[in-house]
């Protein structure tokens, strides 16, 4: 079973600073990475996906991908107590395998 | 438009007893997915369906069966339901063959074997 890892947290941010999640993942071959957020006693919904190095900025979410590092983050700038969630990393395989999720708590 | 629809959304079984949870996708999507979260565990895939007509074997297969009707269902069966079985079940659908395969999730299915 190829692995993503995710620190569990929680990661606790106030109000209006930046949170940065990070994954890393064992399958060098993996193309495509996937952050979903998942409220509690909800499912999962997709933030954004990223499959090319560097940067993909959408609104206040940036994924960064480092393939040569096994590496992938998301940072949440202007963190705001709705952010406050399980984020899951994701990597594509057969299906989407992914990570225990990192609990973010942003408090006021 | 509905998405991912998964019944039922809560079930109470006793060790031993047998059901089927069932999902449906409105998407034309060829992939489908059932996963379980128990907590600090993440979601673990225990089978796909990559397209009509085929089933695999994901992470956590033993104890189950599914059963991949049509395009649009995929039903998941605990044959002999165990206490290890007590957990939330996610069904999901997907298109497989693109780098930005977005998984798209069912509402959930909180089920307690006692």
């Amino acid at each position: 079973q190829k692995e993503v890892e995710q620190n569990s947290g929680p990661l606790s941010v106030p109000e209006g600073a930046i949170a940065s999640l990070n994954c890393t993942y064992s399958d060098r071959g993996s193309q495509s990475f996937f952050w979903y957020r998942q409220y509690s006693g909800k499912s999962p919904e997709l933030i954004m996906f990223i499959y090319s190095n560097g940067d993909k900025e959408d609104g206040r979410f940036t994924a960064q991908l480092n393939k040569a590092s096994q590496y992938v983050s998301l940072l949440i700038r202007d963190s705001q107590p709705s952010d406050s969630a399980t984020y899951l990393c994701a990597v594509k395989g057969y299906a989407l395998n992914f990570g225990k999720g990192t609990s973010l708590l942003v408090t006021p | 438009n509905a998405g991912v629809t998964q019944t039922p959304k809560f079930q109470v079984l006793k060790t031993g007893q047998s059901m089927t949870l069932q999902c449906a996708q409105d998407m034309n999507h060829n992939s489908m997915y059932w996963y379980r979260q128990d907590p600090g565990m993440g979601l673990r895939l225990i089978y796909y369906s990559a397209s009509e007509g085929t089933t695999d074997k994901g992470e956590v297969p033993n104890g189950y069966n599914v059963s991949r009707l049509n395009k649009r269902e995929f039903s998941l069966r605990l044959e002999s339901a165990a206490p290890s079985q007590t957990s939330v079940y996610f069904c999901a659908s997907s298109e497989l063959d693109a780098l930005n395969t977005e998984a798209f999730f069912g509402q959930g299915t909180r089920l307690t074997v006692v």
